[in-house]
């Protein structure tokens, strides 16, 4: 079965100071690797896909990076507007369309100014 | 571009009720899924159409129905509420030829 874990579950940073938040999988076959972010009452924003191991894909502060078993989400020198809950989901299986993803639970990102 | 719309935002429903959200996907998608996702966790699959079929399922009962329509968008019908279904219920939409999927704002559902 296909599972995503997240760590921490919650994360509280004093603004400026950078940290990584841990997206760990296992998945029959990975077609993707996504990072989304979520404020509350909202749905998921697209943040990142990521494909193979040794992918990096930077956006403003963050830089998510992809290993065989886990992905990491750095965050550099953060804002108080980055405080959010942060997605993993996997996309599992070479068939042709769209296989469901798997989320983790996420990380609830808050940025202390 | 529009993105992904969903409509109610919120509502309120009794137990034993029915209920239908709406979703109109990002121009171009022709994918629609639906997730459910409960206070404090992550998404969970609901299903996912394409071609106006249902294509894939995740584990959620027969009380949880949808159709697609020749322009793409989508309806999440449940029939016979729970308290349980108390949830964010967020449609994603999506190239069939590509894997990013993008979210609508959700519909926020309280069964009372």
């Amino acid at each position: 079965e296909d599972q995503v874990t997240q760590s921490p579950e919650a994360l509280r940073l004093q603004e400026g100071e950078s940290s990584s938040l841990n997206c760990s999988y296992t998945v029959s076959g990975l077609r993707g690797l996504f990072w989304y972010r979520q404020d509350p009452g909202k749905g998921p924003e697209f943040l990142f896909t990521l494909y193979s191991a040794g992918e990096e894909k930077e956006k403003e502060r963050l830089k998510a990076t992809l290993t065989k078993k886990e992905s990491f989400l750095h965050i550099t020198a953060p804002k108080p507007e980055d405080s959010a809950t942060y997605l993993c989901a996997v996309q599992a299986g070479w068939d042709s369309g769209n296989t469901p993803l798997v989320f983790g639970k996420g990380t609830r990102l808050s940025v202390i100014a | 571009d529009a993105g992904v719309t969903q409509s109610p935002t919120h509502l309120i429903k009794t137990r034993g009720q029915q209920v239908t959200l709406r979703c109109s996907p990002k121009s171009g998608h022709d994918t629609v899924s639906w997730y459910q996702q409960a206070l404090g966790q992550g998404p969970q699959f609901i299903f996912q159409y394409y071609e106006e079929e249902e294509r894939q399922r995740g584990n959620f009962p027969d009380r949880f129905s949808g159709h697609q329509f020749p322009n793409y968008s989508s309806e999440l019908n449940v029939n016979a509420l729970l308290l349980g279904d108390s949830a964010l219920y967020l449609c994603a939409s999506s190239r069939d030829d590509d894997t990013e999927a993008f979210f609508g704002q959700g519909t926020r559902l309280t069964v009372v």
